[in-house]
């Protein structure tokens, strides 16, 4: 079945400086991917839709010139957390979905970042 | 999206039918009915969809209601590695907003030795 691999799966990084999540379509290819992202004991809030070759979609409140997204190739997104904060330290989560496949979305097993 | 109601919590005892509802009263007829399932600190997991019919696969059963308004995702014989957050989901398959699926708080059921 379809495989999204995230890296890396955990990552602790220095308030300040930026940091970058990638996401990969390991067989099969995904023009649109998406990235949630998970505080503590709540649910998953999408933050943007990725895709293929032009800008991504933000959700309403989401910065995006502090969460950039680039999805250069057909199985590979990225999201750059750019000078992080304390408040940023979240579990960040991706999706996609092989075409034609009618089935759910795939999603990434996260991303755990820690902003100290 | 359509707004989803899932009950906060459920218990099922380990080998028992896990029944657990989701009310979509809003739903349109375009929308389908996803199941996934978030074991604590891991990605969502995909378990089944359906549109109007019942659907069954290797993991679970989904009843629909006839009008649609509801669902019941069904594990069969529950075991403790059942034991995650179930969201119930209702969107679109196809077009640009098909993989824009909105979270609720979902359903934490413990499935109990």
């Amino acid at each position: 079945g379809a495989v999204v691999s995230q890296h890396p799966s955990r990552v602790i990084c220095k308030s300040g400086t930026s940091v970058k999540i990638e996401c990969r379509s390991l067989d099969f290819q995904a023009t649109t991917m998406f990235w949630y992202r998970q505080f503590p004991k709540q649910s998953l809030m999408l933050m943007a839709t990725s895709n293929e070759g032009s800008k991504a979609t933000y959700e309403q409140g989401v910065e995006k010139d502090k969460f950039l997204i680039n999805h250069a190739s057909l199985t590979l997104s990225t999201l750059t957390v750019t000078s992080a904060h304390p408040e940023d330290s979240s579990f960040y989560i991706c999706s996609a979905r092989e075409a034609g496949t009618g089935r759910g979305y795939t999603f990434g097993s996260g991303t755990r970042l820690t902003v100290v | 999206d359509a707004k989803t109601t899932q009950p906060t919590s459920m218990d099922c005892a380990e080998g028992r039918a896990a029944n657990l509802p989701c009310n979509h009263s809003t739903i349109s007829g375009n929308e389908y009915v996803y199941w996934y399932r978030q074991i604590h600190s891991q990605g969502p997991q995909y378990i089944i969809h359906g549109l109007k019919n019942n659907e069954t696969n290797e993991m679970a059963s989904l009843i629909i209601t006839e009008d649609r308004k509801s669902s019941t995702l069904i594990l069969p014989h529950a075991t403790l590695r059942d034991t995650a957050v179930y969201y119930c989901i209702v969107r679109v398959a196809i077009g640009t907003n098909a993989g824009k699926s909105t979270f609720g708080d979902g359903t934490t059921l413990t499935v109990k030795p």
